[in-house]
């Protein structure tokens, strides 16, 4: 257990709609990431988050957008949803200075 | 262009043989290479962080090697079990003002009895 939490696990939706992802990172860590990984392709960073503000994006879509809250937790919207964006979003907190990121159990999207 | 190559693709062995995985990386500046584990369907797992300076680096029956002067990096995996089975992930951080992770698209390993 990384101590990172995602939820949902399964997500199930259709094409055109909304979903928003949530993760909860590591007591005591400030910095969220984002991450999609498409079936059998490697991660592809979306976003970081450090202490509620944006550090760096990367291939994120303008569909896609994020926050992190001033608990620290974050939140991933995906919308106009297309088949393509099924995938596994992963999130990741790191410890202040370390750079080793923990990952969650990521959650599952389906477009249908 | 900042870029991570594994080699092999896939890999299968049987229980208990030795293998070894290649990373080589094209990333400037440097800052650390990583190892990850990622199991189907689950998130990666840290197997070693390596710094300029370290040469090898081990986690268990897990041993990473770097070499910065040719900026290749090997995983040795040693009597390998079951539960090896995964991807094998190399990731090289990118030091400076434009820090970012350069992942690689991983190693395939199956472990068969």
């Amino acid at each position: 257990d990384s101590g990172v939490t995602q939820t949902p696990k399964h997500l199930i939706t259709a094409t055109g709609q909304r979903v928003t992802l949530r993760c909860s990172p590591r007591s005591g860590d400030l910095s969220v990431y984002w991450y999609q990984q498409s079936l059998d392709q490697g991660l592809q960073f979306l976003i970081q988050y450090y202490n509620g503000e944006e550090r760096a994006k990367g291939n994120i879509l303008e569909r896609f957008s994020a926050q992190q809250f001033p608990d620290l937790h974050s939140e991933l919207n995906l919308s106009s949803l297309e088949l393509g964006d099924s995938a596994l979003y992963f999130c990741a907190s790191s410890p202040l200075g370390s750079g080793e990121l923990f990952f969650g159990e990521g959650s599952r999207l389906t477009v249908l | 262009k900042n870029q991570v190559e594994q080699s092999p693709q896939s890999l299968i062995i049987l229980e208990g043989k030795n293998c070894t995985l290649q990373c080589n990386y094209t990333v400037s500046p440097f800052s650390n290479l990583r190892w990850y584990k990622q199991d189907t369907g689950r998130g990666p797992v840290s197997l070693t962080i390596m710094t300029f300076s370290e040469n090898t680096k081990s986690n268990g029956r897990y041993t990473a090697t770097l070499d910065a002067d040719t900026k290749q990096s090997s995983l040795h995996i040693t009597a390998s079990q079951l539960s090896d089975s995964a991807s094998y992930i190399c990731v090289v951080s990118v030091s400076g003002n434009n820090r970012k992770l350069i992942w690689g698209l991983g190693t395939s390993l199956a472990v068969n009895p």
